[in-house]
């Protein structure tokens, strides 16, 4: 069965600095699908950044970007110049290409701190 | 603005006792989802709609259904919920399917609680 694991169930980090959160998966296809999603307290979820597994450059959305790791199948967000509405429950998804089912990591929740 | 909107946001039912919760976009998209959300882990698809094409994942149980009368509503029904079936439900919807560019958009979620 396909995995997302996200190791760091809670982090904090101070406003302006950057921090990065980790993503495992696990499959042994070729073609996929990676995404960050963020959840606000609540609030709908929304899509941060997306990648390929076909392309090789790393994602990047304005401060947020990702370090993708194909061969070890790691896929890193690091947001950058972090701000207080970055404060949410960030999760990584995986998406077999074709399909529709998105499979989310158990979630990391991010404090921004002043 | 477009978007999913879930009611209600807050759902009390008790243990057996059927429940439907509704949700509807404004996005005109042809894909619904339903995800289930238990506390402090992650969302896991039930099912999804493909116009009026339903698509049931294996492991959801039976006791959940769901109906797709038009392209802007879509409902999950619970025959006979049990304590488990505590949870956030979301629906979502995507543009069309099988892409990483059909984006997912999520509407607030429905906190369902079982007594």
């Amino acid at each position: 069965a396909q995995t997302v694991t996200q190791s760091q169930p809670e982090m904090s980090v101070q406003e302006a600095e950057t921090v990065t959160l980790s993503c495992t998966y696990d499959t042994s296809e070729n073609n996929y699908y990676l995404f960050w999603y963020k959840q606000p307290p609540s609030r709908q979820m929304i899509l941060v950044i997306r990648q390929e597994a076909y392309k090789q450059q790393n994602a990047t959305e304005n401060r947020f970007s990702v370090n993708f790791q194909k061969a070890a199948k790691s896929f890193s967000l690091k947001i950058s110049d972090s701000q207080l509405g970055d404060t949410a429950m960030y999760f990584c998804a995986f998406m077999y290409y074709n399909t529709d089912k998105l499979i989310f990591g158990t979630g990391t929740r991010l404090q921004v701190f002043p | 603005d477009a978007m999913v909107i879930q009611n209600p946001r807050y759902q009390v039912t008790q243990f057996g006792k059927p429940v439907t919760l509704s949700c509807s976009q404004t996005l005109n998209h042809n894909v619904m989802y339903w995800y289930q959300q238990k506390s402090s882990q992650a969302p896991k698809l039930l099912f999804h709609y493909y116009d009026k094409d339903f698509n049931n994942e294996a492991d959801t149980p039976d006791n959940f259904q769901s109906r797709r009368p038009n392209t802007s509503f879509c409902f999950l029904d619970i025959r006979s919920p049990g304590l488990g079936d505590a949870a956030m439900y979301l629906c979502a919807t995507s543009r069309d399917r099988a892409s990483s560019y059909n984006e997912q958009f999520f509407g607030p979620g429905t906190r369902l609680t079982v007594l």
